[in-house]
């Protein structure tokens, strides 16, 4: 069965340090994986995700993540932190006709 | 605004009554999916449909619930005979395409209480 863990329950970082927000993932055949945000008193939306291709790939607000098969892990990436992205981050897998939702990671950027 | 809409944004409920949510998907979406969000935790999937077809359900989910998606259109959600472990956000999504590979755009959800 697939599965996501996010084993940070919440990351300290200042604004204008890189940050990076951790995710493991465990799916059978080829991995879809998504990261999510949900700011407060907003919905969920899409920030990126992985299909196929090139490991490193960009989404929006600056935000990159990191797919490394061996390590089956889909790290978030920003080079620069603002206090904006302080949020509630979520990976995701698709696997089995269902998308999984890891618990989340809240970021918190201090100015 | 052409996102995903959820009617009503907050309902409470006491404990043993029905409620039902509605959810309005972006019109050209073929997908859409219901999940439930509690404190602390990430959605967990309840079910999906692809068109009119509900094509997956958690086997999580009590029988006490159940969603349609007449015509491809909007979706309900029916909760029969509350129970207070109901109490969570419900959130819609939708996507495009015949796989996993689209993101899915979420509505705002319906807060449920039950008393």
């Amino acid at each position: 069965a697939q599965s996501v863990a996010q084993p940070e329950d919440q990351v300290n970082v200042a604004e204008g340090n890189p940050l990076t927000v951790k995710c493991t993932y465990s799916v059978s055949g080829n991995p879809y994986l998504f990261w999510y945000v949900q700011y407060p008193n907003r919905g969920l939306q899409f920030l990126l995700k992985y299909i196929t291709g090139d490991n490193l790939v960009k989404g929006s607000y600056g935000f990159e993540a990191e797919f490394n098969k061996s390590q089956t892990s889909f790290h978030l990436k920003k080079p620069s932190a603002l206090v904006s992205d302080s949020a509630l981050y979520f990976c995701a897998v698709f696997g089995g006709f269902k998308t999984i939702f890891g618990a989340g990671t809240r970021l918190f950027v201090k100015a | 605004d052409t996102g995903v809409s959820q009617d009503p944004r907050h309902k409470i409920t006491k404990r043993g009554q029905n409620v039902t949510f509605r959810c309005d998907p972006i019109s050209e979406h073929n997908r859409l999916y219901w999940y439930r969000q509690t404190l602390g935790q990430g959605p967990e999937f309840l079910t999906y449909f692809q068109n009119e077809a509900q094509l997956e359900k958690s086997r999580l989910l009590s029988d006490r619930f159940s969603a349609e998606r007449p015509k491809g259109s909007f979706s309900t959600l029916e909760i029969q005979r509350t129970e207070q472990g109901d109490s969570a956000m419900y959130l819609c999504a939708s996507s495009f395409g015949l796989a996993g590979a689209y993101e899915q755009y979420f509505g705002p959800g319906t807060r449920l209480t039950v008393t």
